[in-house]
């Protein structure tokens, strides 16, 4: 069974610009999660996915985010326009049942 | 508000030593979940143990064991015989029974040495 992946595993943006990272959870899992580590902080949750609906979105910094997941399968999250404050680790997890949460490798923003 | 505090930024000990890493949460609900996350270096964060709040009995898996005291709030995670596959951060984390965030420490960093 593949795990989940996302894509890039690294971007570098200037600060104004769009950047679009992509996540593939497990294939059946209709639960889909986003969290960010922004540098010497805690991981944080941004948003819950269940199908295609969002089920939990309180962590979603501000409006210059945007989650999608179309179909119910992968899932996009966009940030524009990027600032220097988003820079840091955006990781993807994803599950068939509660609680047991599957995370992606993550991808490593830096907006300069 | 619900929180998870990691003492430990970072520790080392030797290889086949036991080590145990610290974490203390905060939460008023009564039905949570408790984990332990391994993030090796350049690789994707993987669960290591999992224990209900409600399971009196601490949670094992192979080398990896938990010391959970409800009342103190406390999840300290027990590798015994650690191997040097081992190094990584580890994240203690918390999910409340009602809803699927996982609330995150700050990690610690375990190096074991040959």
């Amino acid at each position: 069974e593949a795990g989940v992946t996302q894509f890039p595993s690294h971007s570098v943006i200037e600060k104004g610009q769009t950047v679009t990272l992509r996540c593939d959870p497990i294939s059946g899992h209709d639960n889909l999660y986003w969290y960010r580590r922004v540098m010497g902080k805690e991981i944080k949750f941004l948003l819950h996915f269940v199908k295609e609906s969002k089920q939990d979105e309180s962590g979603m910094p501000n409006n210059r985010f945007l989650a999608e997941r179309t179909g119910g399968t992968y899932s996009t999250l966009k940030v524009q326009p990027a600032e220097l404050e988003d820079s840091g680790v955006y990781f993807c997890a994803s599950s068939r049942d509660r609680n047991t949460q599957y995370f992606g490798p993550g991808t490593r923003l830096t907006v300069l | 508000a619900q929180t998870v505090t990691q003492s430990q930024p970072e520790m080392s000990v030797q290889e086949a030593e036991t080590v145990t890493l610290s974490c203390t949460y905060d939460t008023s609900e009564n039905n949570y979940y408790l984990f332990w996350y391994k993030q090796p270096p350049s690789r994707q964060m993987i669960l290591v143990i999992r224990q209900e709040a409600y399971k009196q009995q601490n949670a094992t898996e192979n080398r990896f064991s938990v010391n959970f005291q409800k009342a103190a709030k406390s999840f300290s995670l027990k590798i015994s015989d650690s191997q040097l596959g081992d190094t990584a951060m580890y994240f203690c984390a918390l999910a409340l029974n009602r809803d699927d965030k996982i609330i995150f420490g700050k990690g610690t960093r375990l190096h074991i040495l040959p």
